[in-house]
């Protein structure tokens, strides 16, 4: 089955740009997801990118996908303390299972 | 409130009891997810619907799980003789037929005392 990694922990300031980064194994997703949750909260669908793509871009919000790699990022631009959170990204297969990486802390200093 | 709805969103049990949550997903939405997170993990997959054919359940964590769907629109997951194991948040997502978004519900959170 997939398996789909990513760091535990990302610190940054407020205004500054976070990146977080995520490894995938199975190439035959169609479809690669980021997801924010907050405490205590469900998952929150903040954005998702067509394997077919390199790039999305939705406001604060950039994703990269390198398909040959495996790599999903996401990039938030002026990061704000609201997006402390954890975030998870995930690929999904037949039937849009989706097959989800440990999560991704965000802090973000003031 | 359109978006998908879990009830109850906090259930205190003791072990050996058995547990129902329901989930009522985005109206139009034909498949219907469930997934259990425990603390500090991701979500992880446990079955799903479309319409109400159950069309995967071998990620059932074990025969004391069972899901149903039965007239294509909300779906219950039945826990029998719980385990402190099972305490976890579980969630439900639903989605259109087509790949593409997955919204998910706010959670269901089971405490096996």
């Amino acid at each position: 089955g997939e398996d789909v990694e990513q760091s535990l922990f990302l610190s940054v300031r407020e205004g500054d740009s976070s990146v977080i980064n995520c490894t995938y194994t199975d190439s035959s997703s169609t479809y690669l997801y980021w997801y924010k949750q907050e405490p205590g909260a469900g998952l929150q669908l903040l954005t998702y990118i067509f394997s077919n793509m390199d790039m999305k871009q939705d406001q604060r919000l950039t994703v990269l996908l390198n398909k040959k790699d495996k790599h999903l990022s996401l990039r938030i631009a002026d990061t704000q303390t609201g997006d402390s959170a954890i975030y998870f990204c995930a690929g999904n297969n037949a039937g849009n299972m989706l097959t989800f990486g440990g999560g991704t802390r965000l802090m973000v200093k003031p | 409130d359109t978006g998908v709805s879990q009830n109850p969103r906090h259930k205190i049990t003791k072990r050996g009891q058995n547990v129902t949550f329901r989930c009522d997903p985005i109206s139009e939405h034909n498949r219907l997810y469930w997934y259990r997170q425990t603390l500090g993990q991701g979500p992880e997959f446990l079955t799903y619907f479309q319409n109400e054919a159950q069309l995967e359940k071998s990620r059932l964590l074990s025969d004391r799980f069972s899901a149903e769907r039965p007239k294509g629109s909300f779906s219950t997951l039945e826990i029998q003789r719980t385990e402190q194991g099972d305490s976890a948040m579980y969630l439900c997502a639903s989605a259109p037929t087509q790949p593409g978004e997955l919204f998910f519900g706010e959670g269901s959170r089971l405490t096996v005392l």
